[in-house]
């Protein structure tokens, strides 16, 4: 069974720094799809960033970046230039056959 | 606006009640998901639908019922065997379900006393 791992249940950043959240992942599949969704107060779930497994290169969106590591099973979230808008959960989700599976999330706090 | 909806935002039940939560999308999308949220958790999957009068098990479908009668429209009826029904409900809907970015709805929050 495929399963999503995250192993920070909190984090906290100063404005404007760089703070990376980590998720590691378990599956037999080869070719597959990883997302970061964020879920702020509002608890309206956002996608930040997706990955295609089978693309080397790792996904950027502003500034939000990703480590792909697929041999490892590895895929972390960086955010650059923190803001207080960023202050949200963070959920890591591996795209199943029919679903996402979803890790337990990373609470990030971001303050001034 | 394209989107998806979901009322009401929070519903209260008495135990032993069957509840029908609503999901709507007008996003032309095949595919539409029932996800679970507790406390501390990430979303589980209820149920999904990749297309009109077909739906599929997810990992906690135990005491939920689904129709998909029209392609905007995929209610989840939580019933009186679900043993812990209080929780945070949320709808998505993709493209497909291959790949594709799912979008989700504001979400449900049901509380059953």
């Amino acid at each position: 069974a495929q399963t999503v791992t995250q192993s920070q249940p909190e984090m906290s950043v100063q404005e404007a720094e760089t703070v990376t959240l980590s998720c590691t992942y378990d599956t037999s599949e080869s070719n597959y799809y990883l997302f970061w969704y964020k879920q702020p107060p509002s608890r309206q779930m956002i996608l930040v960033i997706r990955q295609e497994a089978y693309k080397q290169q790792n996904a950027t969106e502003n500034r939000f970046s990703v480590n792909f590591q697929k041999a490892a099973k590895s895929f972390s979230l960086k955010i650059s230039d923190s803001q207080l808008g960023d202050t949200a959960m963070y959920f890591c989700a591996f795209m199943s056959s029919g679903g996402l599976i979803f890790g337990t999330g990373t609470r990030l706090q971001v303050f001034p | 606006d394209g989107g998806i909806t979901q009322s009401p935002k929070y519903l209260f039940r008495k135990e032993g009640q069957n509840v029908t939560l609503s999901c709507e999308q007008n996003l032309n999308h095949d595919a539409m998901y029932w996800y679970r949220q507790d406390p501390g958790q990430g979303l589980r999957l209820i149920y999904y639908s990749q297309i009109v009068n077909d739906f599929q098990k997810g990992d906690i479908a135990e005491g939920y019922s689904v129709s998909r009668e029209k392609k905007e429209s995929f209610p989840l009826t939580v019933t009186s065997a679900q043993k812990n029904p209080t929780a945070f409900y949320l709808c998505a809907s993709s493209i497909t379900t291959i790949s594709e970015e799912q979008y989700f709805g504001p979400g449900t929050r049901l509380t059953v006393t």
